[in-house]
């Protein structure tokens, strides 16, 4: 199995541009996550999927980030306009359960934004 | 504030030598992983425990996991230069199972 896929693996930007990144699960898992980690808040938990239907977007920053999944092996995370304290590596997860599931998680996506 | 907090937060030894990582909070859970992620990488999964009082042996990694299911520890026997790397616990709380929280990291820097 290829594992999680994330595209880009680095993206800069200026603030106000929008940014898409882009996931694609292991197939077969019912469950996708997105991660956002810094060094001052570590690795925080910003929505994730079951079954392509978001389940908890509680921890999505504001209105400028969204996340979709359109079908069982893709999933983008949108950010517009974005800001310099977006500025993070992006994790994309998935696991085919949730509790006590291993997540695997994909390469990253680090976005500078300046 | 984290819900699982980690000390150290970095830790420098020699090759050889023996260190142990805690991970601590206040809340239950009802498992518990340790996770190691190298530069450029994503976590990767090292152990689950999910039994009060499980320890469970990795090569020279032992995991243990708290009797309360409050906290757990991670001890590396003869550490080499190929444990470097950030180790992070996370666990998945039995009052909210929709959230996996993560603990802030300990930063591992085994010199040669």
């Amino acid at each position: 199995d290829a594992g999680v896929i994330q595209s880009p693996r680095h993206e800069v930007t200026e603030m106000g541009q929008e940014v898409t990144l882009r996931c694609k699960p292991i197939s077969g898992h019912d469950y996708l996550f997105w991660y956002r980690q810094t060094m001052m808040r570590g690795l925080e938990l910003l929505i994730y999927f079951n079954n392509n239907v978001p389940i908890d977007d509680s921890g999505m920053p504001e209105d400028r980030f969204s996340a979709k999944m359109p079908n069982a092996s893709f999933s983008t995370l949108k950010i517009q306009p974005s800001e310099p304290r977006d500025s993070a590596v992006y994790f994309c997860a998935s696991s085919p359960y949730l509790r006590g599931g291993e997540l695997f998680f994909g390469e990253g996506s680090r976005l500078t934004v300046l | 504030t984290q819900l699982l907090e980690q000390s150290p937060q970095f830790l420098s030894i020699q090759e050889g030598e023996n260190l142990t990582v805690y991970c601590n909070s206040s809340s239950v859970f009802s498992s518990l992983q340790w996770y190691r992620q190298e530069p450029g990488e994503g976590p990767v999964l090292l152990v689950t425990v999910v039994t009060g009082g499980e320890v469970k042996k990795l090569k020279r990694l032992t995991f243990q996991f708290g009797d309360a299911r409050k906290d757990s520890s991670l001890h590396i026997t003869a550490a080499q230069p190929g444990d470097t790397g950030l180790y992070l616990c996370a666990g998945d709380s039995p009052y909210n199972f929709n959230k996996f929280y993560f603990g802030s990291g300990t930063k591992l820097n085994v010199k040669p």
